[in-house]
């Protein structure tokens, strides 16, 4: 029973739009929200994260929403690049402990 | 600025062999974790250590051992591979006070046959 779920395994957006990535949650307890971003062959690297007792969080192109009544999160790229095209990865963490969403591939087309 | 290093990239083990996947990180960081990435399923949780002597269980551990002796290394031994353990393994670590932010190595490719 998976407590983090990404529903879409795939994006795709013309370069300069928006992308959305949404990501559902279970568990009540978690208290940070995180984004992670992977290319091929490489390990995932942080992108950006929120705090349980936030809604939203803002750095350059990337902001995440949080609703917590809906035990949902999103990722808004804004505006989209080639280079963001890769694998992002929703978690949420409970301490240190990360449970992982399944994933999106984003591809942003030039 | 070496960060998480994981050894080897890639590995093919027959059923019943056992090896072991190397991790190491030079940042000093307490909390070090294992992850294994299969398609559609993100990255589960194998095991965990929030400081040398101190190892917990994660979410599939069964087939996994670990031990951490010291601060820089947490190797995940393998005990009698299994083809459902091919997979990308992934070791991370971070500060125990951190949100969650975890630094990543760049994979080990596991085949078994």
């Amino acid at each position: 029973d998976q407590q983090v779920k990404q529903n879409s395994p795939s994006l795709s957006v013309q370069e300069g739009r928006i992308s959305i990535l949404n990501c559902d949650y279970t568990n009540s307890m978690f208290d940070y929200f995180l984004w992670y971003k992977k290319y091929p062959a490489e390990g995932p690297t942080f992108l950006i994260s929120i705090s349980s007792i936030k809604d939203k969080n803002e750095d350059g192109r990337f902001t995440v929403f949080l609703n917590k009544s809906a035990k949902h999160l999103s990722l808004h790229i804004v505006p989209s690049q080639p280079g963001d095209s890769a694998v992002y990865f929703c978690a949420a963490s409970e301490g240190n402990k990360l449970t992982f969403g399944g994933g999106t591939r984003v591809l942003v087309k030039p | 600025n070496a960060g998480v290093t994981q050894t080897p990239k890639f590995q093919v083990l027959k059923t019943g062999q056992s090896m072991t996947l190397q991790c190491a990180q030079d940042m000093n960081h307490e909390y070090m974790s294992w992850y294994r990435q299969d398609p559609g399923m993100g990255l589960r949780l194998i095991h965990y250590s929030v400081g040398a002597g101190i190892t917990d269980q994660g979410e599939v551990p069964n087939g996994y051992n670990v031990s951490r002796s010291t601060t820089e290394d947490f190797p995940l031994r393998l005990l009698s591979a299994a083809p459902s353990q091919t997979s990308v393994y992934f070791c991370a670590s971070s500060l125990p006070s951190g949100a969650g932010e975890l630094f990543f190595g760049e994979g080990s490719r596991l085949t078994v046959l």
